[in-house]
């Protein structure tokens, strides 16, 4: 069974602190791996996508990172704001067969930027 | 250049009752995906649909019902609504069928009274 598991499942940390979350997977055959940003009650909003051949991804302040070989990811947040306070989603996406796609979603790192 | 809208907003509706929830994909996209999310959870996924048809089913009962008309927007729907469907109803909209990226709508809070 297909299955992305992330921790913490919360986290507080001081605006300006870095911060850095992980993420396991056991999906197969694995396509690709992306992070979400999800401030309550709305939509995701994509971070990064990788592909097996990607070990890191920049966008801005987040940094994601992919080790095919152990199955982890993790996003790391460079000098956080109060806006980063959200819950941030891996979604690991295989691919079966031709022109089918399967996405597993994490359960989310809930994130706190306090002043 | 629009991105993926749904409608409403909010929704309270009562147990046994049906309900219907729209969505209008990214401009240029012509595949929609369904996903439920309960309140501290990952999205859960119930269906994709892609050329007027369901193309991918996830786990979900056939209470939930969907359909893509021909501009490429597509509606959800779910009959004999139970408490446990209350959730957020999130669409997403990609260009065919290979595992890009995914646009995500701000979704439908369903509340079920």
């Amino acid at each position: 069974k297909n299955q992305v598991e992330q921790s913490p499942q919360s986290l507080i940390i001081l605006e300006g602190k870095n911060c850095t979350l992980q993420c396991n997977y056991t999906v197969s055959p694995f396509s690709n791996l992306r992070w979400y940003k999800q401030d309550t009650g709305r939509g995701p909003v994509s971070l990064t996508i990788m592909t097996f051949s990607e070990n890191t991804k920049s966008n801005g302040r987040y940094t994601a990172t992919l080790d095919a070989d152990t199955k982890q990811s993790s996003l790391h947040i460079t000098a956080s704001q109060l806006s980063d306070s959200a819950s941030y989603i891996c979604v690991v996406s295989a691919s079966p067969g031709a022109g089918s796609y399967q996405l597993t979603f994490g359960k989310g790192t809930k994130l706190s930027v306090i002043p | 250049d629009a991105g993926v809208t749904q409608s409403p907003t909010h929704l309270i509706k009562t147990r046994g009752q049906q309900v219907t929830l729209r969505c209008s994909p990214k401009s240029g996209h012509d595949t929609v995906s369904w996903y439920q999310q309960a309140l501290g959870q990952g999205p859960q996924f119930i269906f994709q649909y892609y050329e007027e048809e369901e193309r991918q089913r996830g786990n979900f009962p056939d209470r939930f019902s969907g359909h893509q008309f021909p501009n490429y927007s597509s509606e959800l729907n779910v009959n004999a609504l139970l408490l446990g469907d209350s959730a957020l109803y999130l669409c997403a909209s990609s260009l065919g069928l290979d595992a890009g990226e995914q646009f995500f709508g701000p979704g439908t809070r369903l509340t079920v009274l």
